[in-house]
């Protein structure tokens, strides 16, 4: 089946920036969305498309892709970005996919 | 506002059933594809089962198939989670979320999610 490999864990200082790497295989030919989920809450989709912010998410929060790598950037990260982050596909075996999850820290 | 609430979770024996629903408000149900998430306790997202607006086509995750079935009555703007030969290793909170095609496949709202607790 399907794999979206994330880091566990990224730590970064406040007004710092933060990655969040994404790898799956043919990942470049599939696009991907990102995930906040801050502890108790539901997930929030914060990155659709690759690169595309729904309305309301902070300019922060910007998407790339290159090759079969993903990325989520967060540009002077602030204490409320600590949340898990995740990466997910549409494949057609099976129809979704998720990435493992990355817990980003703020020190 | 898109709402989605969900409801039915609880505490269940290994090899009982369970039946999920998802009330949604605030858009047109019934031409939006809606999902299944689950998340076990300290745990990742998974995703569970899916529906296409009209029930014609639904997917489901191998650890799944053959155990639970998706259902929705676009008249009621509800979808439900039938939930048989439940396992220890379906304890989870499980979430409904409308998927947007538009937008790349993406689920852009999620419910709160209901709590699911296989155990005996």
């Amino acid at each position: 089946s399907y794999e979206l490999t994330q880091p566990p864990s990224v730590s970064v200082s406040p007004g710092q920036t933060a990655h969040i790497t994404c790898s799956g295989d043919k990942l470049g030919n599939k696009y991907a969305c990102w995930y906040q989920q801050k502890s108790g809450q539901s997930p929030v989709l914060v990155i659709y498309r690759d690169t595309k912010r729904p309305s309301g998410i902070p300019e922060r929060f910007t998407g790339s892709k290159s090759g079969n790598t993903a990325t989520l950037t967060i540009s002077g990260t602030q204490a409320m970005d600590e949340a898990d982050y995740y990466c997910q596909v549409w494949d057609s075996s099976p129809a979704y996919v998720f990435g493992t999850g990355t817990k980003v820290t703020v020190l | 506002e898109v709402q989605l609430v969900e409801s039915g979770g609880g505490l269940v024996k290994p090899g009982g059933s369970l039946r999920l629903s998802c009330a949604a408000s605030g858009f047109t149900f019934s031409v939006y594809g809606m999902n299944w998430v689950r998340q076990a306790p300290g745990k990742g997202l998974e995703w569970v089962s899916s529906s296409s607006t009209g029930s014609r086509f639904t997917y489901y995750a191998d650890l799944v198939e053959g155990r639970f079935t998706m259902s929705r009555d676009n008249a009621k703007n509800s979808l439900f989670l039938q939930m048989d030969s439940l396992r220890v290793e379906d304890t989870a909170v499980y979430y409904c979320a409308r998927e947007e095609i538009t937008s790349g496949y993406s689920f852009d709202y999620w419910g709160h999610g209901t709590l699911v607790t296989v155990s005996s």
